[in-house]
């Protein structure tokens, strides 16, 4: 199975800040890869598919790049609802995986 | 609006049985992909199973592979997931999600999730 580590696991940030995700796989993947943002006891909503392409809806403030190995998420500009834990899950190869999070939290 | 909404969760002693249901509405059901994910506490979401639209091909995790089923009836607009043998590692929020598109394999619409726990 193609395994997926994301990192950091936890980051603590300010409204406003920008902040990076990584997501790194553990054979190549194209760009087969989404992220999603989860809060409490809520659902997961799609943000990036294709490693880069925004879901309709998804505020400009979040970007995705990356292809084979290496992916990014980027929030340029932290907002109150942000804070939640992000996402990334590849699509290349059943099963599916996803990496284990990354939860932004308030500074 | 688009919509999924799961039932059946609940306590389960181990090597019980359950079975989830997924009611969708909002959208032609029977032309998409779907597929269930689970988050257990304290960890991170995983992949348990996919079923094409018309039901003939389905995919597995390992660790639920011989164990569950995913089926559905399209005339009822409904997924199921079918657990037999359940241990207590399988204790998590089950979701149904919607595949973006055929042979997408990622999901833009989820459900709100059905807990089921597994304990003696």
């Amino acid at each position: 199975a193609i395994q997926l580590t994301q990192s950091p696991s936890s980051l603590s940030a300010s409204v406003g800040d920008s902040v990076t995700i990584t997501c790194r796989a553990s054979q190549g993947i194209s760009s087969a890869l989404v992220w999603y943002q989860q809060k409490p006891g809520k659902a997961p909503t799609l943000l990036i598919y294709g490693a880069s392409t925004l879901e309709s809806g998804v505020p400009s403030s979040f970007s995705g790049s990356g292809s084979g190995t290496d992916f990014t998420l980027t929030i340029s500009s932290l907002q109150p609802e942000d804070f939640a834990t992000y996402y990334c899950q590849q699509f290349k190869n059943y099963p599916l995986t996803f990496g284990g999070g990354t939860k932004v939290e308030i500074k | 609006q688009v919509q999924l909404v799961e039932s059946g969760g609940g306590v389960v002693q181990p090597g019980g049985s359950l079975r989830l249901s997924c009611a969708s509405s909002g959208f032609t059901f029977s032309t998409y992909d779907m597929h269930w994910v689970r988050r257990a506490p304290g960890k991170g979401l995983e992949w348990v199973a996919h079923i094409r639209f018309g039901g003939d091909n389905t995919h597995y995790a390992d660790s639920v592979k011989g164990r569950f089923t995913i089926s559905r009836d399209n005339s009822k607009n409904t997924l199921y997931l079918q657990m037999n043998s359940l241990r207590t590692e399988d204790t998590a929020v089950y979701y149904c999600a919607k595949d973006r598109g055929s042979w997408a394999n990622h999901f833009d619409i989820w459900g709100q999730g059905t807990l089921v726990t597994v304990s003696s």
